[in-house]
């Protein structure tokens, strides 16, 4: 596609349930990155994937949250036995990555707005 | 620790009346100090990369400059469909990939 797709847009889930959030990036683009903007915040780093390397997972809350990426492409960001803290927009960002792309920007998608009840 | 602070957190214009957008920063090492512009429901927009102090760059009304300690987001003559949250975000010569932090955004509404 011509952009950073992610779904659904719109999640309502009850406080406990699991919920997965989908991102497919943009062909070609090998670096993958999570973020997420609570009302009212800045955008807050969650996880990030590059190729096959490892992921850094610096930014994850808790272990209550978990993401992969499956064969360099999509990604599914997985959050266990959700709190009402979690509402929350949660944004999907791609870009070249590896030698010589490293202010390559970050392209968007629309994100997934988490609603926990 | 990197931190970005954007100011003000909210902008009222008339169309026609020029602004700036502050983006200060404290950062070991930058490496890129990025624009984004966000719409409501939307995921943010790149607009600009600046790389040193003294670098400019223009697109159509915004012209974004840089220091060594903080960014200014300069809008000449805006109008309506200017209206946006402006967010800043920050690259440190360490992190990992194109990893940014992001300042809270400055809200940017430009009425007729």
């Amino acid at each position: 596609g011509a952009g950073v797709s992610q779904s659904p847009s719109n999640k309502v889930t009850e406080k406990g349930k699991d919920v997965e959030l989908r991102c497919d990036p943009i062909s070609g683009h090998t670096a993958l990155y999570w973020y997420r903007q609570s009302l009212g915040q800045g955008l807050e780093f969650l996880i990030y994937f590059q190729g096959n390397s490892a992921p850094d997972k610096s930014g994850l809350p808790s272990d209550r949250f978990s993401a992969e990426r499956t064969g360099g492409s999509v990604s599914t960001l997985t959050i266990q036995r959700t709190q009402q803290e979690d509402s929350a927009v949660y944004l999907c960002a791609s870009s070249l990555g590896g030698q010589g792309t490293y202010n390559s920007p970050l392209h968007f998608g629309n994100g997934t707005r988490l609603t926990v009840t | 620790e990197d931190q970005v602070t954007q100011s003000p957190e909210a902008l009222r214009l008339q169309e026609g009346e020029s602004s700036s957008l502050n983006c200060s920063y404290t950062v070991s090492g930058l490496r890129g100090l990025f624009w984004y512009r966000q719409d409501p429901g939307k995921g943010p927009e790149f607009l600009f990369t600046l790389y040193s102090a003294g670098e400019e760059k223009e697109k159509e009304r915004l012209k974004a400059t840089l220091t060594k300690k903080e960014s200014f987001l300069h809008i000449t003559a805006p109008k309506p469909e200017d209206s946006a949250t402006y967010l800043c975000a920050v690259r440190h010569i360490k992190a990992a990939g194109n990893k940014l932090t992001f300042g809270g955004g400055t809200r940017v509404l430009v009425k007729p």
